[in-house]
């Protein structure tokens, strides 16, 4: 195991709602990236906090929006949800940006909508 | 941009047979990471390996070894004797020289049968 643990592990949410998705990081790292897998697709990048400041972001529009808090955990919130949405999101923990390590994911958090 | 292709969608092989995972990748950063992830049916991402641009050493760790080699830009993963258990989806990604988001390939389904 990681020590990356993401809650909650399912969710149906309907068209036009919102959602939050969580992740605690692993001890040390206070680094979190979110991403998002479709069904049968590899995983794209969300955006990244470092330091309770998004550091960096994939193509994803503004209803994507995260969080960071002072113990390094983060949340994912998406507003406006669309048929579209349902995939995995993956969160994963890291050292500092520029830091040559290994990021590591948790179970992730399987999103319906409907 | 950066690109990471693994042309194999699905491989299936019987058990004892020796697999090699393809991965092809495009950057135009000079230092760069590569990593190979596995991921079986739970969702969570199993890191496996990092290797930095700067070192084509090959490497080997029990059953599993890595062909890595920058003039083709490939990073090849090869499983010898394979086993029931290796059965999972095996995601190719890279890493930019700066910030810590990784592009992950489309990843390849190995099925192995008994």
């Amino acid at each position: 195991e990681t020590g990356v643990t993401q809650s909650p592990t399912h969710l149906i949410k309907t068209r036009g709602q919102q959602v939050t998705l969580r992740c605690s990081s692993q001890s040390g790292h206070n680094t979190v990236s979110w991403y998002q897998q479709a069904l049968g697709q590899g995983p794209q990048f969300i955006f990244q906090y470092y330091r309770e400041e998004e550091n960096g972001r994939g193509n994803f529009p503004p209803r994507f929006s995260g969080l960071q808090f002072p113990n390094y955990s983060s949340e994912l919130n998406v507003n406006a949800l669309e048929l579209d949405d349902s995939a995995l999101y993956l969160c994963a923990s890291s050292s500092p940006p520029g830091v040559n390590t290994e990021a590591f994911f948790g179970q992730g958090t399987r999103l319906t909508v409907v | 941009a950066q690109k990471v292709t693994q042309a194999q969608t699905e491989i299936s092989v019987v058990e004892k047979e020796d697999v090699t995972l393809d991965c092809v990748y495009e950057t135009r950063d000079t230092t760069y990471y590569l990593f190979w992830y596995k991921q079986p049916p739970s969702g969570e991402l199993v890191f496996l390996i990092r290797r930095n641009s700067f070192d084509e050493q090959n490497e080997i760790s029990g059953r599993y070894s890595w062909n890595f080699q920058k003039s083709t830009s490939s990073f090849n993963f090869t499983i010898t004797a394979s086993q029931v258990v290796d059965s999972a989806v095996y995601f190719c990604a890279l890493r930019g020289n700066a910030g810590n988001m990784l592009t992950f390939g489309g990843g390849t389904r190995l099925m192995v049968k008994p």
